[in-house]
């Protein structure tokens, strides 16, 4: 079946540092890969995807390439804001209707 | 425009009581999914609608859940005879376009946070 893997977390960083959270997961077919962020108090948000092998998508600094070699999507920023504090998920859409196979979500803390 | 909505937010309900949650998709949007997320957990799939027809009701973890989509816009996931494993939150995603479009994007909405007692 479908599964995504997500580094354990939380994890704490200062302003301005890199960030750079793993994803890596098994599918069986071609899925699309997503990230999706939720701030407090507000509810699921796309930040990025990926729909085909080396694809690289972005958004508002975040980065990501779909790596089908290492099944991997990791989500990287070079310089992090106390903004970007939120729960990152990432996902995996596959299948006829897409429905959408998420990790466990990871929490970012990013003190001034 | 509008994003989905949900209602209510919050439920709280007595262990055995049937609960109703609502959703309002993106107008114009043809997929429609329902996920339950645990504390702490991702969210996990649970049915999906294409127009009014349920497709996959391959997660709904029983048959005391329930859902309709009847004229392929609101949505309403019933839950029968509630227990305290049901409690989590409820979200719902809509897409705009139906089966093999699978780069489509899925916008949720806020979530219902369902409590059994």
């Amino acid at each position: 079946g479908n599964s995504v893997t997500q580094m354990e977390g939380p994890v704490t960083l200062s302003e301005e540092a890199f960030l750079t959270i793993n994803c890596t997961y098994t599918a069986t077919g071609y899925p699309s890969l997503f990230w999706y962020v939720q701030y407090p108090g507000e509810g699921l948000q796309l930040l990025l995807k990926a729909t085909k092998a080396d694809d690289k998508g972005s958004n508002k600094g975040f980065e990501a390439t779909y790596r089908k070699e290492t099944t991997s999507f990791h989500l990287e920023k070079g310089s992090v804001q106390v903004s970007d504090s939120a729960v990152y998920f990432c996902a995996l859409g596959t299948g006829a209707n897409s429905k959408l196979t998420f990790g466990k979500g990871i929490t970012l803390s990013v003190r001034p | 425009g509008a994003g989905v909505s949900q209602s209510p937010r919050y439920k709280v309900a007595k262990r055995g009581q049937d609960v109703a949650l609502r959703c309002d998709p993106i107008s114009g949007h043809v997929s429609l999914f329902w996920y339950q997320q645990a504390l702490g957990q991702g969210p996990e799939f649970l049915t999906y609608f294409q127009n009014e027809a349920q497709l996959d009701k391959s997660g709904l973890p029983s048959d005391r859940f329930f859902a309709e989509r009847p004229e392929g816009s609101v949505s309403t996931l019933k839950i029968q005879r509630t227990q305290q494993e049901d409690s989590a939150v409820y979200l719902c995603a809509s897409s705009y376009r139906g089966q093999g479009a699978r780069t489509d994007t899925q916008y949720f909405g806020p979530g219902t946070r369902l409590t059994v007692l």
